[in-house]
């Protein structure tokens, strides 16, 4: 079975803190695809990243960073000096083989970043 | 670049109207989604296509019809409103090239059922 769980359902932090937003998947794929996508205040979904099972590198995009570790099956995804334009609510996805192209989305985290 | 556009951002039924919500998009992508997000529930998939002429059932697909006659076009219709309709709806679509393509969204359409 196909699942994605983000157990953090909000979080709070003070703006220039580091926050790490915490992603954990179950698949029977070899391979398959992990996502992280951005809901800001206004509603719209916004991909941040895509990452294949056979890339274990960690990703680091300006204050953003990923962290893809198959032996825990996790793939957690750091903010590095939030801003307040961090806050937003965060999906992580999978998807693979067995599910054609759909995506499995947890239910996300919601982050605010107090100025 | 339009990408994903839907269509209305906001509307509200009484129950047991009928609404079409539209949906297109300008990626030339084969592949098209309707989602609804409930509070607290993320995502769930209501019907897919994989290419013109071609829909399939998601996990929650009862009481929504959808059609795909052309590439770009992907209206989701919502024949007796129902209160447990009210949530966002998200349209979205991505490449036909297998898992792990990224899917694009619209910016969504909010449905209020009373």
């Amino acid at each position: 079975a196909q699942k994605v769980t983000q157990a953090q359902t909000e979080i709070s932090v003070v703006e220039k803190e580091d926050v790490t937003l915490d992603c954990v998947y179950e698949t029977r794929d070899t391979t398959y695809y992990l996502f992280w996508y951005k809901q800001p205040p206004s509603g719209e979904l916004v991909f941040l990243i895509r990452r294949n099972s056979f890339d274990e590198q960690n990703e680091i995009s300006g204050r953003y960073s990923w962290n893809f570790q198959k032996s825990t099956s996790s793939f957690n995804f750091t903010i590095t000096a939030s801003q307040v334009v961090d806050s937003a609510v965060y999906f992580c996805a999978l998807s693979g083989p067995n599910t054609g192209n759909q995506f499995y989305f947890g239910t996300g985290t919601s982050l605010t970043v107090i100025p | 670049n339009a990408g994903v556009t839907q269509t209305p951002k906001f509307r509200i039924l009484k129950i047991g109207q009928s609404m079409t919500l539209q949906c297109t998009q300008d990626m030339n992508h084969n592949y098209m989604y309707w989602y609804r997000q409930d509070p607290g529930m993320g995502l769930k998939l209501i019907y897919y296509s994989v290419g013109a002429g071609i829909t399939d059932k998601g996990e929650v697909p009862n009481g929504y019809n959808v059609s795909r006659s052309t590439t770009e076009d992907f209206p989701l219709r919502l024949e007796l409103a129902a209160p447990s309709q009210t949530s966002v709806y998200f349209c979205a679509s991505s490449y036909s090239t297998g898992a792990g393509n990224t899917i694009y969204f619209g910016e969504g359409s909010w449905l209020t059922v009373v």
